[in-house]
């Protein structure tokens, strides 16, 4: 069974910080993971998805890395703002033949200090 | 306005009722995702449909049933409502490979169940 462990549980950091969340998955056999934004009470919001065949993907200030061989990936967020607080979620893909299934990590939460 | 629905936003029942949450999208995605949200567990798959014709169950189905009523349309229904469902109940859709089944998620619903 797929288990996904994100560490830290939680971080603060005070703004502009450049800073890394970790996400890290045991089986190797993904399709593709998803890295997710959730704000207090309210849905997820896709922030990058990686293929299972692609190194890393960017977006603005984010950077996330897999190295499916060993079982992680790296969410990269530069210059930290007070808008970035959030709780950052790593998804992984698991397919196979007629199944399907899509394992969460618990979150990190990301506390950005004016 | 938003590509993935859900309604209602908030209930709040007693257990014992039947309760149906509804999700539309205006994706065009052919696959459908029921999902809840609990603290310290993360998110956990309860259905899912990949087609109008499709429907699968999840880790953790017991107590719900799905309907999936039309491409955009995918209901969750609790036919007896107890204390233990409640929880943050999320719809989400995607599109199959060989596109990168990227995960869009709905709002939430937050069901309390008294």
């Amino acid at each position: 069974k797929q288990e996904v462990t994100q560490i830290p549980a939680a971080l603060s950091v005070p703004e502009g910080e450049n800073l890394v969340l970790n996400c890290s998955f045991t089986d190797s056999a993904i399709y593709n993971l998803q890295w997710f934004r959730q704000d207090p009470g309210k849905g997820l919001t896709s922030l990058l998805l990686i293929q299972s065949s692609q190194r890393e993907q960017t977006s603005g200030r984010l950077n996330a890395s897999l190295d499916k061989s060993s079982g992680r990936s790296t969410l990269y967020i530069a210059a930290s703002q007070p808008g970035d607080s959030a709780t950052y979620l790593c998804a992984v893909l698991t397919s196979g033949a007629g199944s399907y299934q899509l394992t969460f990590g618990k979150g990190t939460k990301l506390s950005v200090i004016p | 306005d938003a590509d993935v629905t859900q309604t209602p936003r908030n209930r709040i029942t007693k257990t014992g009722k039947r309760i149906m949450l509804e999700c539309s999208q205006t994706k065009g995605h052919d696959r459908m995702y029921w999902y809840r949200q609990d603290p310290g567990l993360g998110l956990r798959l309860i259905y899912y449909s990949f087609d109008v014709k499709d429907i699968n169950k999840g880790e953790i189905s017991d107590g719900y049933s799905v309907s999936r009523q039309a491409q955009a349309k995918f209901s969750l229904s609790l036919e007896s409502a107890i204390p233990n469902q409640t929880a943050l109940y999320f719809c989400a859709t995607s599109d199959p490979p060989p596109g990168h089944n990227e995960q869009f998620f709905g709002p939430g619903t937050r069901l309390t169940v008294l």
